[in-house]
């Protein structure tokens, strides 16, 4: 079964500081791997997107890795903003299988809600 | 360009009650997935929409259903509404089946009383 697990499920950082959020998946076949940035009551927003071949990927003060040996992911906030205080989701997507006509399944973690605080 | 937009807002309804949440599309785009977030969880998949057709589906009952325009737009209806239902409901546009790029809505939350 295909699942993506986040941690910490919460986390409280000073303005300013660094944090890394952390994603595992046992999705199979691999096709991609997205981070999206989520405020409350938002839609999400994508962030990064990452292939196989690709084991970083960086958006401003965003960076995301990808180690597809281990299945794992991180994303690193660097100098974190009040702004940043939201939940950030990783999403794993499957290349679908041969005999299907429908398109990519993408599998969504719980998220990591983030405060930065003053 | 307008991105993905979705009505209404915010819906109040009761137990039992039938409600039609709506999505239009990025411009350029044909296809729209429909996702239920419950309060601190990840979206869950519901159904994808096609070329005016039902392509992919997520694990909901049938009291859930959709319905793609002409347009690209698409409903998302809910029958005999439980207080479970109660859920930020998502709507994402992308181009294609096959390409996962896709752009999500601002979302319409819905409570079930």
């Amino acid at each position: 079964k295909n699942q993506v697990e986040q941690s910490p499920q919460s986390l409280i950082i000073l303005e300013g500081k660094n944090c890394t959020l952390q994603c595992n998946y046992t999705v199979s076949p691999f096709s991609n791997l997205r981070w999206y940035k989520q405020d409350t009551g938002r839609g999400p927003v994508s962030l990064t997107i990452m292939t196989f071949s690709e084991n970083t990927k960086s958006n401003g003060r965003y960076t995301a890795t990808l180690d597809a040996d281990t299945k794992q992911s991180s994303l690193h906030i660097t100098a974190s903003q009040l702004s940043d205080s939201a939940s950030y989701i990783c999403v794993v997507s499957a290349i679908p299988s041969s005999n299907s006509n429908s398109g990519y399944a993408l599998n969504f973690g719980k998220g990591t809600s983030l405060l930065v605080t003053p | 360009d307008a991105g993905v937009t979705q009505s209404p807002t915010h819906l109040i309804k009761t137990r039992g009650q039938q409600v039609t949440l709506r999505c239009s599309p990025k411009s350029g785009h044909d296809t729209v997935s429909w996702y239920q977030q419950a309060l601190g969880q990840g979206p869950q998949f519901i159904f994808q929409y096609y070329e005016e057709e039902e392509r992919q589906r997520g694990n909901f009952p049938d009291r859930f259903s959709g319905h793609q325009f002409p347009n690209y737009s698409s409903e998302l209806n809910v029958n005999a509404l439980l207080l479970g239902d109660s859920a930020l409901y998502l709507c994402a546009s992308s181009f294609g089946t096959w390409n996962n790029e896709q752009f999500f809505g601002p979302g319409t939350r819905l409570t079930v009383l």
